[in-house]
């Protein structure tokens, strides 16, 4: 039984370049939701989407990024024209359900970013 | 003030100890409280959650909550050097927009020495 898969595990970018991060749910999961971790802070919340749908997007930077979840195939976050200070490790999580009382959330292992 | 806050730490506790971690939140409207242990390099995972009022005990580990204080700890009975770790607190906000996401402190870190 897979859990939250993110690839790639390491990106390495360029100033400039875009980034592009993909996120597999767990199987039965709709709900999926990401966060950045930058060094020695902790876990910020970016993005919550259901299928189609940008649920919540109030952690987004309001420029060069953006998420989707299509109908079809992974989440994607996009990073466009990254900077250095983009480097971060991008987690990606799930749920089952609507995070009600006893839903839990469900941790990818990450893709770590790094702009040179 | 931060909505999630933790000592950062490290907290150092002797093998076999108890370590005792803490975590006070902002948002009267929290609703559920999770802990995660996050390795160096790896991801969060999930240790325990709770949202009533008291103790909740899993193994070695013991969550408990104060709403009327707004304090969430953990307790981590006879520490093993493996449960050296950052752990995170995570909290939920009821209702509204941000019913989708949880809002972390910053992590403590923990080392038990053998």
């Amino acid at each position: 039984n897979a859990g939250v898969m993110q690839n790639p595990r390491h990106l390495v970018r360029r100033r400039g370049q875009e980034a592009r991060l993909r996120c597999s749910p767990m199987k039965g999961h709709s709900h999926v939701y990401w966060y950045r971790q930058l060094p020695e802070e902790g876990l910020k919340f970016m993005v919550y989407l259901q299928k189609e749908n940008i649920i919540d997007e109030s952690g987004m930077p309001k420029e060069r990024f953006s998420a989707e979840f299509p109908k079809e195939g992974p989440s994607i976050l996009r990073i466009q024209q990254v900077v250095r200070g983009d480097s971060a490790a991008y987690f990606c999580a799930s749920s089952r359900d609507v995070l009600a009382t006893n839903e839990k959330l469900f941790f990818g292992s990450g893709t770590q970013l790094s702009v040179l | 003030q931060k909505e999630v806050e933790q000592n950062s730490g490290p907290l150092s506790v002797p093998e076999g100890a108890i370590a005792s971690l803490n975590c006070t939140y902002s948002d009267q409207g929290s609703q559920s409280f999770f802990w995660y242990r996050q390795y160096s390099g790896k991801s969060p995972e999930l240790i325990m959650f709770i949202y009533s009022n008291g103790d909740k005990e899993d193994g070695r580990f013991t969550a408990q909550l104060n709403k009327a204080s707004q304090y969430v700890s953990l307790l981590i009975r006879d520490s093993q050097p493996s449960d050296s770790a950052t752990y995170l607190c995570a909290v939920k906000i009821a209702g509204g927009t941000s019913y989708g996401k949880l809002t972390f402190g910053q992590g403590t870190i923990l080392t038990v020495h053998p």
